[in-house]
């Protein structure tokens, strides 16, 4: 079965210092991977999709960036975070096909705090 | 635009009182639809789904209809538990768009005993 992970679940990091968060798929190939933010008290917004290795596209202008160095690996970055930043960051994957009505599973998430 | 609008919450109820928690959305062709449960300090799992028009999504005891007429997945359940206490979105997802969901803004529901 299919398993998505994304670490650190929790994180307090300065104004102006780097980020780093990253997630890992499972049991698939080729899948499909994203990253929401949830802002608190706030829906759910899309950051970054990608379709393949390399393949990044972002759907809002931002302080961040995404990389995907390998097929089921991907990262959201950082190089200076602001307090906006704060939030709470969803990895999820997808695979495309007939029978998946493009479903989207989460991860467990990551609570970043800006201070 | 694709856009998927939800009751505001909070909703408040007893325990084993008749849940429902309206979905509309605006969408061209025939998305699919989904409802996702978010407990609390957790991320979000896939509630139930429905890929075509008058289909009927059902899990734990949660069912919602597609319907294309009014354009809306409403959630629905029976008899509420306190467990069932959590924030609820509902989502569309167009076919042939690399499966990007667009989010209503949540619904929090608190069960009470």
């Amino acid at each position: 079965s299919q398993t998505i992970h994304q670490w650190p679940a929790t994180l307090v990091q300065p104004v102006g210092s780097p980020l780093s968060l990253e997630c890992t798929v499972e049991g698939t190939s080729n899948p499909n991977l994203y990253w929401y933010r949830q802002a608190a008290g706030r829906g759910l917004q899309l950051l970054f999709y990608s379709v393949g290795i390399g393949q990044i596209s972002s759907e809002v202008p931002q302080n961040l960036s995404a990389s995907r160095p390998q097929d089921r690996q991907f990262i959201l970055s950082s190089k200076k975070l602001l307090l906006s930043d704060s939030g709470f960051y969803l990895c999820a994957w997808s695979v495309e096909g007939p029978t998946s009505g493009n479903t989207i599973y989460f991860g467990e998430g990551s609570w970043l705090t800006v201070v | 635009g694709n856009s998927v609008t939800q009751m505001e919450g909070p909703v408040t109820l007893s325990e084993e009182a008749f849940l429902t928690i309206n979905c509309t959305y605006t969408a061209t062709g025939y998305p699919s639809l989904f409802w996702y449960v978010q407990y609390p300090g957790e991320g979000l799992q896939l509630l139930l789904k429905a890929t075509k028009a008058d289909d009927k999504g059902s899990n734990k005891g949660f069912e919602a209809t597609y319907r294309k007429e009014t354009t809306s997945f409403h959630l629905e359940k029976g008899s509420v538990q306190v467990s069932d206490s959590a924030v609820y979105f509902c989502a569309l997802s167009k076919a042939g768009n690399t499966g990007k969901l667009i989010f209503g803004q949540g619904t929090t529901l608190q069960v009470k005993p």
